[in-house]
């Protein structure tokens, strides 16, 4: 089975710098995936993470540590429309191809002036 | 512009309709699925096709119908909903096995 946590609300400040955790406990790991999610619009993909250490991408970073079941997303720079959800999420490979992706609850972000 | 598009954006239906969802990629992905996603939820899975055939079915009430006509359409046919079948609902692809889902913007459904 899966058990994926994340914090259900963070709020920060325009400008800053915010770190959204995320633990998972899976059998079988095929990478971790993050994905923003802006109220009423379809997730879009971020990051995914497969070995340990960081991924930079711009200002959003994604880190993974497989021994410790653990992965943050850091937002640097912060602007208003980056007030979304998050989502950590964790992919069973399927034999048949595709993945059964499982979604965490997310983090509602909310960025304020 | 997503290049997963879902039709219709919005749907109200009664309880004794019968309607689909469409879905449409032309990114070659061989997997597609179909998920819903209740209001401050996360998506929850509802099928996965891949190579066209249905590999996964979460449990899903047969009221949903999934079909998967080609490698480049799913749909999803709708009879006698309830009314807390009413969400977002949607279509996602991805090229294989721990590749990212591309996600369309889904259809929001009410089901009155």
């Amino acid at each position: 089975g899966q058990n994926i946590d994340q914090p259900t609300e963070m709020t920060a400040t325009e400008g800053a710098i915010v770190q959204i955790n995320c633990t998972y406990q899976t059998s079988g790991f095929n990478g971790l995936f993050w994905y923003q999610q802006h109220a009423g619009e379809a997730p879009t993909f971020l990051s995914y993470n497969v070995l340990d250490g960081l991924e930079e991408k711009g200002r959003f970073s994604s880190f993974l540590s497989r021994s410790k079941g653990y992965s943050y997303l850091l937002l640097k720079e912060l602007q208003m429309k980056d007030s979304a959800s998050y989502l950590c999420a964790v992919p069973i490979g399927l034999t048949g191809g595709g993945n059964k992706l499982t979604f965490g609850t997310g983090t509602q972000l909310k960025v304020e002036l | 512009d997503t290049e997963v598009t879902q039709t219709p954006k919005h749907l109200v239906m009664g309880m004794t309709n019968k309607k689909s969802l469409k879905c449409e990629q032309h990114m070659g992905h061989r997997a597609m699925y179909w998920y819903k996603q209740k209001a401050k939820k996360p998506p929850e899975l509802m099928f996965v096709y891949s190579y066209e055939k249905l590999s996964i079915n979460e449990s899903v009430p047969s009221r949903f119908s999934p079909e998967c006509p080609n490698s480049s359409l799913l749909n999803l046919h709708l009879h006698a909903l309830q009314p807390e079948d009413s969400a977002l609902y949607l279509c996602a692809t991805s090229r294989d096995s721990g590749m990212p889902l591309h996600f369309g913007n889904g259809t929001r459904l009410t089901v009155t």
